[in-house]
């Protein structure tokens, strides 16, 4: 039981355009999101976050939206640079808890 | 932020044999976790590792297949038992200072089984 869906495999954008990578979730009790950024042969690294009780953080070019009635977010990446390109996954999760539960990720390829 | 050391970083490994993957913290953290992701999927949790007690495993995973050692707050182990190809995977080592903060990753290790 996927909780956690990336529905985009893949996306290609121009160097210097925005990037909008999207998420979408089935638990209502997830209140913290992440994230992830990860190249090849290499663990995850960690990008930015955000709480429920917010609905926008802003990181330098990076930004994340949730819309919890949607149970959707989604990371805007302005603008996107070829360093970019990688898969990115986002994560969930629970007040209790100690686990994240993961997209199935999104590869990103920022074409110079 | 946290510096994770996961080693081997990869190995090719006889099916029936087991492997042992490392995961060393450069600082003392309160929640380490193993992944495993496979081929075209997601990062799926195998279990939390704790300091001083038996590990918490997620549906699907079993401390027979997957034994877990926490001897301390910067290090665990994950043995990968009596291996079959399908255990072929990247095997990721995760840590986080407590709840609602981010985890942070090792660099993985990739099995091979053959």
């Amino acid at each position: 039981d996927q909780q956690v869906k990336q529905n985009s495999p893949s996306l290609s954008v121009q160097e210097g355009r925005i990037s909008i990578l999207n998420c979408d979730y089935t638990n209502s009790m997830f209140d913290y999101f992440l994230w992830y950024k990860k190249y090849p042969a290499e663990g995850p690294t960690f990008l930015i976050s955000i709480s429920s009780i917010k609905d926008k953080n802003e990181d330098g070019r990076f930004t994340v939206f949730l819309n919890k009635s949607a149970k959707h977010l989604s990371l805007h990446i302005v603008p996107s640079q070829p360093g970019d390109s990688a898969v990115y996954f986002c994560a969930a999760s629970r007040p209790t808890g100690n686990q994240f539960y993961f997209g199935t990720g999104t590869s990103l390829t920022v074409i110079p | 932020s946290a510096v994770i050391s996961q080693k081997p970083s990869r190995d090719i490994c006889q099916r029936g044999t087991s492997l042992t993957i490392q995961c060393q913290v450069d600082s003392q953290v309160t929640m380490m976790f193993w992944y495993r992701q496979q081929p075209g999927q997601s990062l799926t949790l195998i279990a939390t590792a704790n300091q001083g007690s038996e590990a918490t495993y997620e549906s699907g995973f079993v401390i027979d297949k997957f034994p877990i050692s926490r001897p301390n707050l910067t290090f665990s182990t994950l043995t990968v038992s009596n291996m079959s190809p399908e255990d072929s995977s990247i095997y990721l080592c995760s840590a986080a200072q407590g709840i609602d903060t981010e985890a942070f990753f090792g660099q993985g290790t990739r099995l091979t089984v053959v």
